[in-house]
């Protein structure tokens, strides 16, 4: 399978307790997504990478919130002292800017996180 | 203000007819695109049509159109001949400014909830 994978796709965790995700792109592609998408609501922008250079961070990611693209390949997501609001879908899209695709943001099956 | 309004939190169709999912957007650029994405519940967001703000037609991608009228800033999307299949969140994006420039992020709606009824 070539598409966007994320691991894991499912994460219970203790408020408190920090979490880290994984995304894995689309090979060649070098922009790489982050979306949060809590019940009920469409997925919310968090942060964009370009290669390994992140280029943008939401007001969404506060500072217990961190990510990586070392190499400009994979990214993680950490999430340090989680809180109950934190529970949602993460969610990965990659694209990359041209060709048939230029459009187009691939996204992952995305991880739920719960905070009890 | 919402960016982007999806004013149908369900909408029922019974099968191999089409509906109409409704979609309003707000933004004061000149260039901008417009996606519909499917979620079904696996969660997993599948792309299905983009129409970007100078594209003269409306896009078609095989039972989906887009219905695109841009004085009205609305961008509804057309699902043709429904399938159980089709049953799922729709959802509506917009990324503002130009094709490849420095904008990139999507910015969703709410969603709709289409149920096909055999």
């Amino acid at each position: 399978d070539t598409g966007v994978s994320q691991d894991p796709r499912h994460k219970i965790t203790k408020r408190g307790q920090n979490v880290t995700f994984r995304c894995d792109p689309i090979s060649e592609h070098n922009r790489l997504y982050w979306y949060r998408q809590t019940l009920g609501q469409g997925p919310e922008f968090l942060t964009y990478f370009q290669n390994e250079a992140q280029l943008e961070k939401s007001r969404l990611l506060s500072d217990r919130f961190s990510a990586e693209r070392p190499k400009g390949s994979f990214s993680t997501l950490e999430i340090q002292r989680t809180e109950q609001g934190d529970s949602a879908m993460y969610l990965c899209a990659s694209s990359f800017p041209s060709g048939r695709s230029y459009n187009e943001q691939f996204f992952g099956p995305g991880t739920r996180l719960t905070v009890l | 203000a919402q960016k982007i309004t999806q004013t149908q939190p369900g909408m029922f169709v019974q099968e191999k007819e089409a509906v109409t999912l409704d979609c309003t957007y707000d933004t004061s650029d000149q260039s901008y695109g417009l996606f519909w994405y499917k979620q079904p519940s696996s969660g997993e967001m599948i792309f299905l049509i983009y129409q970007g703000s100078y594209d003269e037609q409306n896009a078609t991608e095989g039972r989906y159109s887009l219905n695109f009228q841009k004085a009205r800033k609305s961008a509804n999307l057309v699902i043709s001949a429904s399938q159980l299949g089709d049953s799922a969140m729709y959802f509506c994006a917009m990324r503002e400014g130009r094709s490849g420039g420095s904008n990139y992020k999507l910015t969703f709606g709410k969603g709709t909830l289409l149920t096909v009824n055999p």
